[in-house]
């Protein structure tokens, strides 16, 4: 089944505690991002790489890195998560192909950071 | 202001009711994205265009590229069909996606 898996779901954490949020997908894509979503302010783009080894900054980079070592792979890291980071995050992604920009979403992590 | 605005952001509906959600937007585009996210959290795509107008079962989007314009019309509306709906658009220029803030749905029986 095609899909965009991460983990974990849940997470609860405290301020300065690094955690890394895993995402997977399994359609060869070469494209993949990191979104989170707050109320009232929709999806917001943290990060996003074009293929292996390419990554580059959305609109909300600050306090998070990524990597991309694989294609299937791109993990979300928080060195030193803050409160403000409590969020719900999504991965997602989709063929570079101009003629096909679907996205796939994973289900969603919801990190609160106290 | 908003560079993708969706109206109404709350709407709540009778069973077999007709429903149609709005999506303007600013900035110049090469597609339309309409997604889904359910209570679960979960978001998934339900159409992506950049001209005129798709079907899909009971769901049927349109976009009119002079007005700036997308709708999102459900036919014969059911309970499943609550969730929150999304309207995205890929700018031209940067090629980044830039998403509304949803609109809510909920349709009683």
């Amino acid at each position: 089944e095609a899909q965009v898996t991460q983990n974990p779901r849940y997470l609860i954490t405290v301020t300065g505690k690094k955690l890394t949020v895993t995402c997977s997908q399994n359609m060869n894509h070469e494209y993949m991002s990191w979104y989170r979503q707050d109320p009232g302010l929709g999806l917001r783009q943290i990060y996003y790489s074009m293929n292996v080894e390419v990554t580059d900054k959305g609109d909300v980079p600050e306090g998070y890195k990524v990597s991309r070592k694989e294609k299937r792979n791109f993990p979300l890291i928080l060195e030193s998560p803050s409160p403000n980071q409590t969020s719900l995050y999504f991965c997602a992604s989709s063929f570079v192909d101009s003629s096909s920009y679907e996205q796939y979403f994973g289900p969603g992590t919801r990190l609160t950071v106290t | 202001k908003n560079e993708v605005e969706q109206s109404p952001q709350n709407l709540t509906a009778q069973e077999g009711e007709f429903i149609t959600i709005n999506c303007s937007y600013s900035v110049g585009i090469s597609a339309l994205h309409w997604l889904q996210q359910h209570p679960g959290g979960g978001i998934v795509s339900l159409f992506m265009l950049s001209s005129g107008k798709k079907k899909h079962g009971r769901l049927i989007a349109t976009i009119n590229i002079q007005e700036k314009h997308s709708s999102l019309h459900i036919t014969a509306s059911h309970p499943r069909d609550s969730a929150v709906y999304i309207c995205a658009v890929r700018s031209y220029n940067t090629d980044k996606l830039i998403f509304g803030t949803g609109t809510r749905l909920q349709v009683f029986p």
